[in-house]
């Protein structure tokens, strides 16, 4: 089946720093999603992107879906972004069964 | 639109016990799936039901089990329970289930078996 790998696996900022979360997929997907886990467990929605670029604040994210890749960028980040991201898709098929990564544990320091 | 529902939040079972978990989608939604996320093994999906039927299965034991009603809220019943099911278990929603479909997440039951 399909495999999702991202990078890095844990990342520590100073608030105000930028970074770039990186996920990889081994084979074309319908569907693409970036999520983002807060600490009380909720996956909350962020963006839905098979392919191409959009921004919402200071988040963006762009996938290249020939190249079976997708970047989430965080600007300026704040305490409240820590928690775990996680990029998950849908592969080939008739089922929407979402196929997560292992997500990016990012803790964002005052 | 009130998001997707999850009841309980939180349950402490013993080993043998049985449980049921309830997600009520966002409305207009038909689409229900269910996920278990352990430290161990991530999150991985366990079915999907779409007015009323199963219409997708993951690799879990018959142990575990769901329904959906006509008004689309789902049921999801783990049997027998084992130390080993103790996990967040998430419901998401979508319009209708199609493989482009935005998935939304409700907050989570998260269980203990003791």
């Amino acid at each position: 089946g399909i495999q999702v790998e991202q990078s890095p696996p844990d990342l520590i900022l100073q608030e105000g720093a930028n970074s770039t979360l990186r996920c990889n997929f081994s084979d074309s997907v319908n569907n693409l999603q970036w999520f983002h886990q807060n600490p009380w467990g909720q996956l909350i929605n962020l963006f839905y992107i098979p392919s191409g670029t959009k921004q919402n604040g200071r988040l963006s994210a762009t996938t290249v879906a020939t190249e079976r890749y997708s970047l989430l960028y965080i600007s300026s980040s704040q305490t409240t972004d820590s928690g775990v991201y996680f990029c998950a898709v849908v592969a080939g098929g008739a089922t929407n069964k979402l196929i997560f990564g292992t997500g990016t544990l990012l803790a964002v320091q005052p | 639109k009130a998001g997707v529902t999850q009841t309980p939040r939180y349950l402490i079972k013993t080993r043998g016990q049985q449980v049921t978990l309830s997600c009520s989608p966002i409305s207009g939604h038909r689409s229900v799936s269910w996920y278990q996320q352990t430290p161990g093994q991530g999150l991985q999906f366990l079915f999907e039901y779409f007015s009323e039927t199963q219409r997708n299965k993951g690799n879990f034991p018959g142990r575990f089990s769901g329904r959906q009603f006509s008004n689309s809220r789902s049921e999801m019943n783990v049997s027998t329970l084992e130390l080993g099911d103790s996990a967040l278990y998430l419901c998401a929603s979508s319009f209708s289930g199609g493989v482009t479909d935005t998935q939304y997440f409700g907050p989570g039951t998260r269980l203990t078996v003791l």
